[in-house]
């Protein structure tokens, strides 16, 4: 049973142009999220977060959107650029949950 | 810092044959975890540790054992490989309290 749903195995966007990447969840007990971005040969590395108690969290080129609601999340990536092309991993917790449940990613490409 | 880091990088092993994985990190981090990473599957959690001496099971505990005798070190063993256990395997490590995890490079194994 897969918690935490990334449904777009790949997507590939214009240089320049916004990149939106999706991640569902089931779990009504996951209250704390992350975006991990991970380069080929290269371990995951943590890009931005975001609280159950916020829908929105900025950093810089990077937003991510919490609807607790329809139980979604979305990684904003504005303007992407070719550095971006990698694969995106969304990750879900529950309050004192030592543990995160990963999606299965979302390969992306930034076309120049 | 080096951070978290993993021995050895690449690996093959013959159906049987026993193999240990080892992690190291530098942060003082109280939690480390093992993980495997298969096409498709996204990041799946084997085994964690909330400090030495202690380790308990994840999603895909069969078939690994671990081992936390050090705060430092958190070892992943393979006792009898099998080719199911092809894939590449990334420890992280964290603070006792965060949901951020920082990961190793990774190790690709491939059994035959």
């Amino acid at each position: 049973d897969q918690q935490v749903k990334q449904n777009s195995p790949s997507l590939s966007v214009q240089e320049g142009r916004i990149s939106i990447l999706n991640c569902d969840y089931t779990n009504s007990m996951f209250d704390y999220f992350l975006w991990y971005k991970k380069y080929p040969a290269e371990g995951p590395t943590f890009l931005i977060s975001i609280s159950s108690i916020k829908d929105k969290n900025e950093d810089g080129r990077f937003t991510v959107f919490l609807n607790k609601s329809a139980k979604h999340l979305s990684l904003h990536i504005v303007p992407s650029q070719p550095g971006d092309s990698a694969v995106y991993f969304c990750a879900a917790s529950g309050f004192g949950n030592e543990k995160l449940t990963f999606g299965t990613g979302t390969r992306l490409t930034i076309i120049p | 810092n080096a951070g978290v880091t993993q021995t050895p990088k690449f690996r093959v092993l013959k159906t049987g044959q026993s193999m240990t994985l080892l992690c190291a990190q530098d942060m003082n981090h109280e939690y480390m975890y093992w993980y495997r990473q298969d096409p498709g599957m996204g990041l799946r959690l084997i085994h964690y540790s909330v400090g030495e001496g202690t380790t308990a099971k994840g999603e895909v505990p069969d078939g690994y054992n671990v081992s936390r005798l050090k705060k430092q070190n958190f070892l992943l063993g393979l006792e009898s490989a099998a080719p199911s256990q092809t894939s590449v395997y990334f420890c992280a490590s964290s603070y006792h309290g965060s949901y951020e995890q920082y990961f190793g490079p990774g190790t690709r194994l491939t059994v035959t």
